[in-house]
């Protein structure tokens, strides 16, 4: 079953330093999109980043990079050069086609990432 | 508006009462999708529409549930005979495209918070 692992409730990062966000994953399709949003507390979701199971390199979005490991099924989220306004609850999610799907995302339990200053 | 635009914010209501929520997507997007948010269940999907194709209720946990997206464009969720457990805050997020293409980006409003006392 499609399924999405997120094992760290709760982080803390310094102001300015790199952080990494676990994710892995689990699907039988060989076709498969990774995501992972945002949620700061006014409640939006706000798209960060996407990884397609078929890219030959890893994503990057600005500060936001996804080291994709397909091997280990896993797509981990760094933010580099932290910053306060990057406290939030972060979410992985995966939309595949599994089961005749149309492609809702299925998401993890999320992280809470706390930025010290 | 330039996002996917939910209203009410917030809902308090009865158990039992009917209530409906709003969702405006972002023009042009022809997939829409809800999504239920709760503390012990997380992200959940609910029900999808794209374009004039039967919408997906997979994901509707009761026959309570409804949803309607008229002329393509705005949708309303309605929840009838609320009970304590319906109280969770309602995503909506619509894509440009759905199905064929795993890199679809799914764009979310604020949510609805509904409260059932």
């Amino acid at each position: 079953a499609q399924k999405i692992t997120q094992t760290q409730p709760g982080m803390f990062v310094q102001e300015k330093e790199a952080v990494t966000l676990d994710c892995t994953y689990d699907t039988s399709d060989p076709s498969y999109g990774l995501f992972w949003y945002k949620q700061p507390s006014s409640g939006e979701m706000i798209f960060l980043i996407y990884q397609g199971s078929y890219d030959q390199q890893n994503a990057t979005e600005g500060r936001y990079s996804l080291n994709f490991q397909k091997a280990r099924k896993s797509a981990n989220l760094v933010i580099s050069a932290s910053q306060l306004g990057d406290s939030a609850m972060y979410f992985c999610a995966m939309r595949d086609f599994y089961g005749g799907s149309q492609g809702n995302l299925i998401f993890g339990k999320g992280t809470k990432l706390s930025v010290k200053p | 508006g330039a996002g996917v635009s939910q209203s009410p914010s917030n809902k308090v209501t009865e158990k039992g009462k009917d209530v409906e929520l709003r969702c405006d997507p972002i023009s042009g997007h022809t997939a829409l999708y809800w999504y239920r948010q709760s503390l012990g269940q997380g992200l959940e999907f609910l029900i999808y529409f794209q374009g004039n194709s039967a919408p997906d209720k997979s994901g509707l946990p009761s026959d309570r549930f409804s949803a309607e997206r008229t002329g393509g464009s705005v949708s309303t969720l309605t929840i009838q005979r609320t009970q304590q457990e319906d109280s969770a805050v309602y995503l909506c997020a619509s894509s440009l495209l759905a199905g064929g293409l795993a890199k679809n980006i799914q764009y979310f409003g604020a949510g609805t918070r509904l409260s059932v006392l």
